[in-house]
């Protein structure tokens, strides 16, 4: 699986909107971008995923280079209960069903 | 909003004994997933299941597991003697097709395992 790296963790303030980084510049053309997160004491979640164009949905927005080796999770009004461990997962289309989880970087939002 | 289900939320047992973690997956999905993450580690895939049998599995998932959908809405885990490194928190996931590219994984809370 291709390897994506992120800072260990990152703080931001309430209802300011926070960036996370995500490097994987080993991506192949047929790797989906996937962002999950992980809430204290809960099971991982969904967040967005994308492949080459920037992507919004309700939680996130999702910011990708044009060379696709790396992208940017954007939360717009970070609020107390995105704390969480954010994963950044590259997925090969056609390849393995299951999610590889690295270490993932820790949000801390400040009130 | 569906949700993927587990219980319990916490499983005591001793070593050597047998468990049995539930799980009921979002009902229209039809792939479905195991997942541990030991204390302070990362999440870890166990095993995938589909139309009634194991469609991957890890390193990990050797033949003290094994995994049952014993009817049309439980998913099983099964660990049939269990050891002190089997403590993690078990993960149960549920998609509507086998293709991450495009169907997220649905996780259910967890069922915390302790083994003594």
């Amino acid at each position: 699986d291709a390897k994506t790296t992120q800072p260990n963790s990152m703080e931001s303030n309430e209802e300011e909107p926070v960036h996370l980084p995500c490097n994987h510049s080993t991506i192949s053309g047929t790797d989906y971008i996937h962002w999950y997160r992980q809430l204290p004491s809960q099971g991982p979640e969904y967040v967005i995923h994308g492949l080459t164009s920037n992507v919004n949905n309700r939680m996130a927005s999702l910011a990708i280079a044009e060379d696709r080796k790396s992208s940017t999770l954007i939360l717009h009004r970070a609020t107390l209960r995105d704390a969480a461990v954010y994963y950044c997962i590259l997925i090969s289309q056609g390849g393995s069903e299951k999610l590889v989880f690295g270490k993932g970087m820790k949000l801390t939002v400040n009130p | 909003e569906p949700e993927v289900t587990q219980t319990p939320s916490h499983q005591v047992t001793q070593m050597g004994q047998e468990v049995i973690l539930r799980c009921v997956p979002i009902s229209n999905h039809l792939y479905f997933y195991w997942y541990r993450q030991i204390l302070g580690q990362k999440v870890e895939f166990l095993v995938s299941f589909y139309n009634n049998e194991i469609s991957e599995k890890s390193e990990i998932f050797d033949d003290q597991f094994s995994v049952e959908r014993p009817d049309g809405s439980n998913f099983t885990l099964k660990i049939r003697s269990t050891k002190l490194e089997d403590s993690a928190m078990y993960f149960c996931a549920s998609s509507r097709t086998g293709d991450p590219t495009y169907n997220e994984q649905f996780f259910g809370p967890g069922t915390r395992l302790t083994v003594l």
